[in-house]
């Protein structure tokens, strides 16, 4: 059973760039998290998405974010036109039901130049 | 809206035990978790608790006092790999698990 997939690991972007992060959570789950986190600092909650719903975004930036689980494939959290402060790692994490123990994915670790 | 507070960091020699506190304020509390991330790694799960009182797990234990909004990690016999950031992070109803900003800890030997 594998975990939680997160790719690209690495991705670099210029200013005004998209990034896309994708996240394949683990077989059997359908809470699909996202987090970002900056060096020295702990997780900080993005958005809740179950499938093709999302549950809670209230953690995301109104603007340049979204996220997206359709029913077939990963969930998706797109970044528009970047900036050097989107910089971060992003972790997904997946969990089989509400307030489950959820697992993480190794992260995406964004970078802005 | 949630608050959760533990210490920036912790320095600890081998051997020794480690208690790492954490407090919150919540609504709709639905359990409490500790994960622990190596630098550069993924948080992986170390407890849970949703019920006062001790949950033990080899080296590690929790304590959880829901009338408190207090917690606990406990870490034994400490080794060097145990060195890392803990994160305690609170379950709500609704949404996902919130964290706090987590307590890296220093093993020396």
């Amino acid at each position: 059973n594998a975990g939680v997939m997160q790719n690209p690991r690495h991705l670099v972007r210029r200013r005004g760039q998209e990034a896309r992060l994708r996240c394949s959570p683990m077989k059997g789950h359908s809470h699909v998290y996202w987090y970002r986190q900056l060096p020295e600092e702990g997780l900080k909650f993005m958005v809740y998405l179950q499938k093709e719903n999302i549950i809670d975004e209230s953690g995301m930036p109104k603007e340049r974010f979204s996220a997206e689980f359709p029913k077939e494939g990963p969930s998706i959290l797109r970044i528009q036109q970047v900036v050097r402060g989107d910089s971060a790692a992003y972790f997904c994490a997946s969990s089989p039901r509400e307030s489950a123990e959820a697992f993480f994915g190794q992260g995406t670790r964004l970078t802005v130049v | 809206g949630q608050n959760i507070d533990q210490p920036t960091e912790m320095t600890a020699t081998e051997g020794a035990i480690v208690q790492i506190n954490c407090t919150y304020q919540t609504s709709g509390f639905n359990g409490l978790f500790w994960y622990q991330q190596h630098a550069g790694e993924a948080p992986t799960f170390l407890s849970y608790n949703v019920l006062d009182g001790l949950e033990e797990k080899g080296r590690f234990s929790s304590f959880l006092s829901r009338s408190k909004g207090y917690s606990y990690l406990l870490l034994k016999e400490l080794q060097m790999k145990d060195s890392a950031s803990y994160l305690c992070a609170v379950s709500q109803a609704g949404t996902a698990l919130i964290f706090g900003k987590g307590t890296t800890l220093s093993v020396s030997s």
